[in-house]
C-alpha cells in the first residue's frame, strides 16, 4: 500500500495564478483532511471531508476550495494563489474508529507564491 | 478553549537522558491525545495515542502521562536517542464530534550524541 501521497512535491506560483493540489490514499479511508504548516504555528486545518461527496470548512478555509467526489482522493484548489499562502500543504486521511481516530498523512506539498 | 498549549518550544537533551514535553488544552470535551512525529521534509507519523480513562500509556521508550484534573499531558522519551530527534506535536481531538484535531504548535527535539 501506498497509503497517502500527494502531488506535487514542489511548486512555484506567481501571485494570481492558480493551482490545484492532489491528495489520494488506497486506504479505504472515510475521512480526509487538508492541512498547512508554518514555522511556529504547527498544521492548522484547512478543509476536512468525512465521506464522498462532503466538504467541510477548518480554521484557516480563506483562499482555498476543496473536493472529494471519489472517496480516495481529496483536492485542494487555490484560484488566486497569494505569498501568504507559501507553505507546506499536507494531507491526511482517518478510518472511523471507536475510541480514537488516528490520522495518517501524506509527504507533503511544498508551494512558494511569488 | 479549542487551543492546544505546546511547551517547550525546542529542547536539547542528551544521549541517555529523558525528554518531556507538554501540553495543556482547555475543552473537557477533547477525549483522544494523540502525539505525532516529523522528520525534515516528511509528514507527521503518529507516534502514540492515549485517552482520558487511562492516566499513562507506554509503547517502547515512549510514554503519555495524562492528568485529566489539570487538563494536561505529557510525553516522555526515555533513553533519548539521537534517531529521535524530530519535531514532534500533540493533539486534541472530540471523537463523537467533527473529527477534528487541534494541534500544538510543535517542539522540536535535538539529541546531542
Amino acid at each position: 500500500n501506498a497509503g497517502v501521497t500527494q502531488t506535487p512535491k514542489f511548486r512555484v506560483l506567481k501571485t494570481g495564478q492558480s493551482m490545484t493540489l492532489l491528495c489520494a490514499q488506497d486506504m479505504n479511508h472515510e475521512y480526509m483532511y487538508w492541512y498547512r504548516q508554518d514555522p511556529g504555528m504547527g498544521l492548522r486545518l484547512i478543509h476536512y471531508s468525512v465521506g464522498e461527496g462532503t466538504t467541510a470548512k477548518g480554521e484557516v478555509p480563506d483562499g482555498y476550495n476543496v473536493s472529494r467526489l471519489k472517496k480516495q482522493n481529496f483536492l485542494l484548489g487555490l484560484e488566486s494563489a497569494a505569498p501568504s499562502q507559501t507553505s507546506v500543504y499536507f494531507c491526511a486521511s482517518s478510518p472511523r474508529l471507536a475510541g480514537g481516530m488516528p490520522q495518517y498523512f501524506g509527504p507533503g506539498t511544498r508551494l512558494l507564491v511569488l | 478553549q479549542q487551543q492546544v498549549k505546546q511547551s517547550p518550544q525546542s529542547l536539547i537533551v542528551q544521549k541517555g537522558g529523558i525528554s518531556i514535553i507538554n501540553c495543556a488544552y482547555e475543552n473537557t470535551a477533547f477525549d483522544y491525545f494523540p502525539w505525532y512525529q516529523q522528520f525534515p521534509g516528511k509528514g507527521p507519523a503518529l507516534l502514540i495515542a492515549i485517552r482520558p480513562d487511562v492516566s499513562e500509556k507506554k509503547e517502547g521508550r515512549f510514554t503519555i502521562s495524562f492528568n485529566k484534573s489539570a487538563k494536561q499531558f505529557s510525553l516522555h522519551i526515555m533513553d533519548s536517542q539521537p534517531g529521535d530527534s524530530a519535531t514532534y506535536f500533540c493533539a486534541a481531538s472530540i471523537t463523537s464530534g467533527t473529527y477534528k484535531y487541534i494541534f500544538g504548535t510543535g517542539t522540536r527535539l535535538k539529541v546531542l550524541a
